[in-house]
């Protein structure tokens, strides 16, 4: 099953919005959280992660929020420009455990175009 | 300079017919990834290996066969081809250490077209 759930599946803000996408896991073993930004005909790239030490954290315009009683994080992109539009993808692993390393479980991403 | 790179980048072919794609990275990485990215842009993982070892084997068709004949290099190799095996496939790699095993880097994809 969808082991992290993310949402929403597409969103549209003016340049300079804030827009925020969400993402939700079940399993409380996941204890690193990185968010992929992805352009068209392009690997996903990293942009962000978390451990669930802290609740936040920032780098540039963008922001996750961490809730690990709700077992959420949400990724918020602050002053958002044209080139802010891709696809983003939340993703969850657990690290330092030989039979995971660098298995990430995405999300099913979410489709953010910024209009000028 | 390119850091994960993977050819070709476009592949047409037809049912039932074998096909290969090859992955080089020059990052110094230990581990390297095939991940599967369907028409609806889902990404799962398909295999992984550490300097040659696979480590990860998700449950994919026996017509699916990684090879990697030095840590810098994974190919995938596809027998059989069939219509569902359309996707983009993605080869990655990270480190070994502990901070950044989880911290992939990805190609740029190989779209297969299977008609």
């Amino acid at each position: 099953q969808q082991q992290v759930k993310q949402s929403p599946q597409s969103l549209i803000v003016q340049k300079g919005g804030i827009p925020i996408i969400n993402c939700a896991y079940e399993n409380t073993a996941f204890d690193y959280f990185p968010w992929y930004q992805q352009f068209p005909g392009k690997g996903p790239a990293l942009l962000i992660a978390i451990r669930p030490d802290v609740s936040e954290k920032k780098e540039g315009r963008f922001t996750i929020s961490f809730n690990k009683s709700a077992k959420q994080f949400s990724l918020h992109i602050m002053d958002s420009q044209p080139g802010d539009s891709a696809t983003y993808f939340c993703a969850a692993s657990i690290e330092n455990r030989g039979s995971t390393l660098g298995r990430l479980y995405f999300g099913r991403g979410t489709q953010l175009t910024v209009w000028p | 300079d390119t850091a994960v790179s993977q050819t070709p980048k476009y592949l047409v072919t037809q049912m039932g017919n074998d096909k290969s794609i090859k992955c080089e990275q020059n990052l110094g990485h230990d581990t390297m990834y095939w991940y599967k990215q369907d028409s609806k842009k889902f990404l799962k993982i398909m295999f992984s290996y550490n300097n040659k070892e696979l480590i990860i084997n998700e449950t994919v068709p026996n017509r699916f066969s990684p090879k990697s004949p030095d840590k810098a290099h994974l190919n995938l190799h596809i027998n059989s081809l069939e219509l569902g095996d359309s996707a983009v496939y993605f080869c990655a790699s990270s480190p070994r250490t502990s901070a950044g095993a989880n911290v992939l880097t990805f190609g740029a994809g190989s779209r297969l077209t299977v008609l």
